[in-house]
């Protein structure tokens, strides 16, 4: 079984600042796939960053990266130079090959403040 | 190209009523899925399918059917609606790994 985990229920960042959201994730797969889904409130489902777990070097796409730990089950979202438009709802989700069936975490609701 | 699509964006349903959420794409995927987000949740799986003709269960199967007799449609069915099911439902197809989602379905049931 597979499992997502994201502790932080809400979080808030100064503008321009950094901020980093936590997840872990659990399979007993080898070959996996991690993502980090951005949700505003129009409710899209904005795919944000991706990584596949047989890579060793973190995922960055512009102001996002990832610190992908993978022994500690760990995939973080460090999001840089935050802007207002970066509020919305983040979810960490996983999958493997086959089904390619996601599993998602409880989401992190991002604030940033002007 | 329209991606996925999902239909209507809004429904409101009395306890007992059916219906069925549609859910179309254009991108030739043969994997699609049907997820609901309850508040404050995550998606959970309701039901997923690898190809035309071929679905089987997700996560939160109970009080939903579905069928698939072409590539490009998923309609997801709901019979005898109750306040349990009241959520957003999303519709999705995957390629690679990669998944796109419709714009989500707010049901309510009352």
């Amino acid at each position: 079984a597979q499992t997502v985990t994201q502790s932080q229920p809400e979080m808030s960042v100064q503008e321009a600042e950094t901020v980093t959201l936590s997840c872990t994730y659990d399979t007993s797969e080898s070959n996996y796939y991690l993502f980090w889904y951005k949700q505003p409130p129009s409710r899209q489902m904005i795919l944000v960053i991706r990584q596949e777990a047989y890579k060793q070097q973190n995922a960055t796409e512009n102001r996002f990266s990832v610190n992908f730990q993978k022994a500690a089950k760990s995939f973080s979202l460090k999001i840089s130079d935050s802007q207002l438009g970066d509020t919305a709802m983040y979810f960490c989700a996983g999958t493997t090959s086959g089904t390619y069936k996601y599993i998602f975490g409880t989401g992190t609701r991002l604030k940033v403040l002007a | 190209n329209a991606g996925v699509t999902q239909t209507p964006k809004f429904r409101i349903l009395k306890i007992g009523q059916s219906m069925t959420l549609q859910c179309t794409q254009d991108m030739n995927h043969n994997y699609m899925y049907w997820y609901r987000q309850d508040p404050g949740m995550g998606l959970k799986l309701i039901y997923y399918s690898v190809g035309a003709g071929i679905t089987d269960k997700g996560e939160v199967p109970n009080g939903y059917n579905v069928s698939r007799s072409t590539t490009e449609d998923f309609p997801l069915r709901l019979e005898l609606a109750a306040p349990s099911q009241t959520s957003v439902y999303f519709c999705a197809s995957t390629v690679n790994t990669e998944a796109f989602f419709g714009q989500g379905t707010r049901l309510t049931v009352v």
